[in-house]
């Protein structure tokens, strides 16, 4: 069974400081993904990472996917109020169409 | 449409009645899956469609959910006898290719609160 694991579940920070947040899952899969969730809103994509060594950057939000060690991370750099949410890592089972979706991790970005 | 539309964005019932949730997808998206977010928790998968592919209904809790998915278009999912449990964020999604090469696109919920 797949499972997909994030930490830390809660992350309370000081604006300007850096951050990462952890994805592991347990099984081979091609394809990672971050989601954004506000308070009472649905989920934004963010990232979709497709291959082992694979990088990508947006702002101050960099993700990054190793497939041999099974792990994601995304990376905040000098975090500002606005990134307050929650983020998920989800992953695309090879072979299936399921994302199955980490735990979450709720970031709040004290000023 | 413009985004993956979700109705009623808020649904009070009793306990024991039966609840209807709309999902209109994207237009000439083809894959659409039904999501289950419960209070402060994850989202657990309850159904798949694709095309005109049998649905994977592996996710459903019990034999009171049930999802349809009409045309290849517009879907339902129903509970019948809601219980207390079943309070949750039900999400929709829908994806160009079944494999989501560009990821889900997550309609806006609908809140359900069985009391």
């Amino acid at each position: 069974e797949l499972k997909v694991e994030q930490n830390p579940l809660f992350l309370s920070m000081q604006e300007g400081k850096n951050y990462t947040i952890y994805c592991n899952y347990s099984t081979t899969s091609d394809r990672l993904y971050w989601y954004r969730q506000d308070p009472g809103k649905s989920l934004e994509s963010l990232f979709v990472l497709l291959s082992n060594g694979a990088v990508k950057q947006e702002g101050r939000l960099m993700a990054s996917l190793d497939t041999k060690a099974r792990l994601s991370t995304l990376h905040i750099t000098a975090a500002v109020h606005d990134l307050s949410a929650t983020y998920f890592c989800a992953v695309d089972r090879s072979g299936t169409y399921k994302y199955i979706f980490g735990t979450g991790t709720r970031l709040k970005v004290l000023a | 449409g413009a985004g993956v539309s979700q109705s009623p964005s808020n649904k009070v019932t009793e306990k024991g009645k039966d609840v209807e949730l709309r999902c209109d997808p994207i237009s000439g998206h083809t894959a659409l899956y039904w999501y289950r977010q419960s209070l402060g928790q994850g989202l657990e998968f309850l159904i798949y469609f694709q095309g005109n592919s049998a649905p994977d209904k592996s996710g459903l809790p019990s034999d009171r959910f049930s999802a349809e998915r009409t045309g290849g278009s517009v879907s339902t999912l129903t509970i019948q006898r809601t219980q207390q449990e079943d309070s949750a964020v039900y999400l929709c999604a829908s994806s160009l290719v079944y494999r989501g090469v560009y990821g889900y696109t997550f309609g806006s919920g609908t809140r359900l609160t069985v009391v």
